[in-house]
């Protein structure tokens, strides 16, 4: 499965910030989603083999990078309060005859005080 | 990727259908309709979709009206742990595409 870490985290308004995804094995697709509290997730950004591939209405201090080992990162420059969210990853396989669904993560959070 | 709407929340009696309901009026011909759920404080999950005919599988069943601009969620005999934030998307069938999440129905099942 999807697996996502750290499970929680706090940090201070400025501060940056990384957070880890594994894939499930042989995807090539990551998607990361940002959930505010009573909220449906809002995309944020994908990455297919390496490359950014669609971006939502998030600010460059949003980025990601994609490895060849089913892992991949969101890292988030300058916190700002309204940061504190569920960050959920998920992988698909993005091919011919290739599976339609996204498996989602269990999420990050984090708050920003 | 197309509009949905649906109710905030619904209340079911365990054992009993929860039907769930979700307009898409203005759904595109080549546009699928995907239902996901959401356990509280975990990612949310993949339970079916459909592009024109009814669907079922071992979770639930899709009923997608004719015309398309509507569909329905049935989960047969509800059980507390199917207790969740039910999302109704629509999108093409390209697992590349992101996917745009509404408010969702809060579902409620209770002994």
């Amino acid at each position: 499965g999807v697996t996502q870490s750290p499970t929680h985290l706090i940090k201070t308004r400025g501060q940056q910030v990384t957070l880890r995804c594994s894939s499930q094995s042989g995807h090539n697709t990551v998607s990361w989603y940002q959930q505010a509290l009573g909220q449906g997730p809002q995309f944020i950004f994908q990455y297919y083999r390496k490359e950014e591939n669609g971006r939502g209405n998030f600010p460059p201090r949003f980025s990601g990078l994609q490895f060849p080992n089913d892992s991949s990162e969101l890292n988030v420059n300058a916190l700002e309060l309204d940061d504190s969210a569920l960050y959920l990853c998920a992988s698909s396989l993005v091919g011919q005859g290739a599976s339609h669904e996204q498996f989602f993560g269990p999420g990050t959070r984090l708050t920003v005080l | 990727d197309a509009k949905t709407t649906q109710p905030p929340s619904m209340d079911c009696a365990e054992g009993r259908a929860a039907n769930l309901p979700c307009n898409h009026s203005t759904i595109s011909g080549n546009e699928y309709v995907y239902w996901y759920r959401q356990i509280h404080s975990q990612g949310p999950q993949y339970i079916i979709h459909g592009l024109k005919n009814n669907e079922t599988n071992e979770m639930a069943s899709l009923i997608i009206t004719e015309d398309r601009k509507s569909s329905t969620l049935i989960l047969p005999h509800a059980t507390l742990r199917d207790t969740a934030v039910y999302y109704c998307i629509v999108r093409v069938n390209n697992a590349g595409n992101m996917l745009t999440f509404g408010g969702g129905t809060r579902l409620m099942v209770k002994p």
